[in-house]
Parts: C-alpha cells; sequence; structure tokens
C-alpha cells in the first residue's frame, strides 16, 4: 500500500524550533518531488516548499523561506521539514505530499499538527 | 505573489450541474489540478493536467480550460461530493506551486 505518514508535531512556543517527519512507503521514493503543504485551521491548503528526487534542488514559500529547511534521506524512505523561528501564523497540520508523473499530488499523508503558542 | 481565485462557495441541488471557476494569470501556460476535500480528511485529487480524470474518481467529474480561467464540473451532483474544492497550479516560471483559497460545495 502506497502510504505516507507524518509525525513530530507538538506545541512549541513562538520563536521556537521544531522537526517534522514523513514515512514514505509502497512506492520507489527516490524517484519521486516531495512537497509539504500545510493548513491552517479552517483556513485553505498552503503550499509550503519541494525537494527534488535526489535533493539537488528545494524551493519553499516566501512565508517559510530563510526560517524552513526541506531534506530528504532516501535510504530511509523520508523526508523532513526543519522549522525555526516560529510564529504563530505557522500553527497549522502539516502534510507530506508526492508528486506524481503527471505533476499532481497524488498521496497525501494524513497530516501532524504543530501548534505555534505562548 | 501570484494568486489563483475561486469562489468561496456554490450551493446546488442534488442531480443538479456546479460548476467551481479558478482563475489566474499563469493558467494559459500552467496545467490546473483540482482536489475534493472533505471534513477531517486529506485532499484527494480529482482532476490534473485540466482536463484528465484519476482512475477511481467518477465520471461525473471534469474539468475544462478557458484563457486565464479553469473550471470543475460537477454533473449529477450527489451528498457525497460536498466538501472544500481546491484548485492547484504553479506561477509563470513554475517555480512555485500555488492553490486558490478553496471553494465550499454545499448540496441543498
Amino acid at each position: 500500500e502506497v502510504q505516507l505518514v507524518e509525525s513530530g508535531g507538538v506545541v512549541v512556543q513562538p520563536g521556537g524550533s521544531l522537526r517534522l517527519s514523513c514515512a514514505a512507503s509502497g512506492f520507489t521514493y527516490d524517484d519521486y518531488t516531495m512537497h509539504w503543504v500545510r493548513q491552517a485551521p479552517g483556513k485553505g491548503l498552503e503550499w509550503v516548499s519541494l525537494i527534488s528526487w535526489d535533493g539537488g534542488s528545494t524551493s519553499y514559500a516566501d512565508s517559510v523561506k530563510g526560517r524552513f529547511t526541506i531534506s530528504r534521506d532516501n535510504r530511509k524512505n523520508s523526508l523532513y521539514l526543519q522549522m525555526n523561528s516560529l510564529r504563530i501564523e505557522d500553527t497549522a497540520l502539516y502534510y507530506c505530499a508526492k508528486i506524481a508523473t503527471s505533476s499532481a499530488f497524488d498521496i497525501w499523508g494524513q497530516g501532524t499538527m504543530v501548534t505555534v503558542s505562548s | 505573489s501570484y494568486e489563483l481565485t475561486q469562489p468561496p462557495s456554490v450551493s446546488v441541488s442534488p442531480g443538479q450541474t456546479a460548476r467551481i471557476t479558478c482563475s489566474g494569470d499563469a493558467l494559459p501556460k500552467q496545467y490546473a489540478y483540482w482536489y475534493q476535500q472533505k471534513s477531517g480528511q486529506a485532499p484527494v485529487l480529482v482532476i490534473y493536467k485540466g482536463t484528465e480524470r484519476p482512475s477511481g474518481i467518477p465520471e461525473r467529474f471534469s474539468g475544462s480550460t478557458s484563457g486565464t480561467t479553469v473550471t470543475l464540473t460537477i454533473s449529477g451532483v450527489q451528498a457525497e461530493d460536498e466538501g472544500d474544492y481546491y484548485c492547484q497550479s504553479a506561477d509563470n516560471s513554475g517555480t512555485y506551486v500555488v492553490f486558490g483559497g478553496g471553494t465550499k460545495l454545499t448540496v441543498l
């Protein structure tokens, strides 16, 4: 079964740091670009970041650039998001998502909740 | 920054046709994708590359494009189609992924 499972979401204070993980299974992980997408409570989807199949290319939304770092470990079939200098507006459910050859997000995880609060 | 614009809400009665639009300047150049999200669940792809339907998605879901606007059409809407629908594309350079603000489909 093709599956993505996120973990690492917790409650953290403003200015704090957090590392999210996403474990992939059921497909050839290192063939695909991977993304993080977030959804604030009651709000829409917001793209956060992407990383190419080999980690050689990354991109970030302006709202997180300079604070978040995406990475991957193809030996462990895992995707990561290092989140620094967290702000209240970073509070959201964070999804990892796989890109299909059609360039659509064809597989999503169940999400992990990050709450930034004092 | 680049934006995709969707209507906040669309309401239809069962059996009618729902049309959800998405507008963006780069849409003539970049493919559009549509996702359905039901309450408490992850999004599900319903249309890719503007008009293509993934396997397992009912035929009543279709997509069309016209200039800077793309449209998701749901023919013969059923109660189970209720949820939020998001369009997704990229900016002109193809560097940044963008989602529309989402449209809440209510089946009356």
